[in-house]
């Protein structure tokens, strides 16, 4: 079975400084595809970064990166230069190639950026 | 290019009711998975349908079903409504390919609330 962990369910960050929020994983799949989606107030799911099991180097994706340690099954997302609009619920999610389109998430860690 | 949309956006029913739910895709994509959202499970995955087939089905009881037309829309029903039904469903399109890369683009949500 595969299961996310999100640890923070609650992140407050001074605006202009970079984050990292915590996810770490658990699958008996060898090959998965691990994401970060974004969720503002609106409910809509915003996709910010994808990382393949087998991709050799760290994704990212303008201020997005993906700090991903397979061995330690982790794959936190680190956030450069937040903005004000970066506050938000962020959720960690996971697939595996077997099953591509089910996609398992985290229980979201809410980050809030002060001015 | 138009994202993925939603009807309605809320709904109230009544126990015992059922309500179908609609989703039109990304032009292009022929994939489209249903989520149901609440405060205590988080985000659970209900069914994915790729050309008009249900593909992949997460653990919800058989009063949760779904259907894909030809244009790729989809519309989700649950029948006889309970108060737990209550939660934001997201519709989430792709490409659909067995690709290792699974992006789903997810719409606004359609918020339901069972009384």
């Amino acid at each position: 079975a595969q299961k996310i962990t999100q640890t923070q369910p609650g992140m407050f960050v001074q605006e202009k400084e970079a984050v990292t929020l915590d996810c770490t994983y658990d699958t008996s799949d060898p090959s998965y595809g691990l994401f970060w989606y974004k969720q503002p107030s609106s409910g809509e799911m915003i996709f910010l970064i994808y990382q393949g099991s087998y991709d050799q180097q760290n994704a990212t994706e303008g201020r997005y990166s993906l700090n991903f340690q397979k061995a330690r099954k982790s794959a936190n997302l680190v956030i450069s230069a937040s903005q004000l609009g970066d506050s938000a619920m962020y959720f960690c999610a996971m697939s595996p190639y077997s099953s591509a389109s089910k996609i398992i998430f985290g229980s979201g860690t809410r980050l809030s950026i002060r001015p | 290019k138009a994202g993925v949309t939603q009807t309605p956006r809320y709904l109230i029913k009544t126990r015992g009711q059922q309500v179908t739910l609609s989703c039109s895709p990304i032009s292009g994509h022929r994939s489209v998975s249903w989520y149901q959202q609440t405060p205590g499970q988080g985000l659970q995955f209900l069914f994915e349908y790729f050309s008009e087939t249900q593909r992949n089905k997460g653990n919800f009881p058989g009063r949760f079903s779904g259907r894909q037309f030809s244009n790729s829309r989809s519309e989700m029903n649950v029948s006889t409504l309970e108060l737990g039904d209550s939660a934001l469903y997201l519709c989430a399109s792709s490409l659909g390919g067995l690709t290792n890369r699974y992006e789903q683009y997810f719409g606004p949500g359609t918020r339901l609330t069972v009384t």
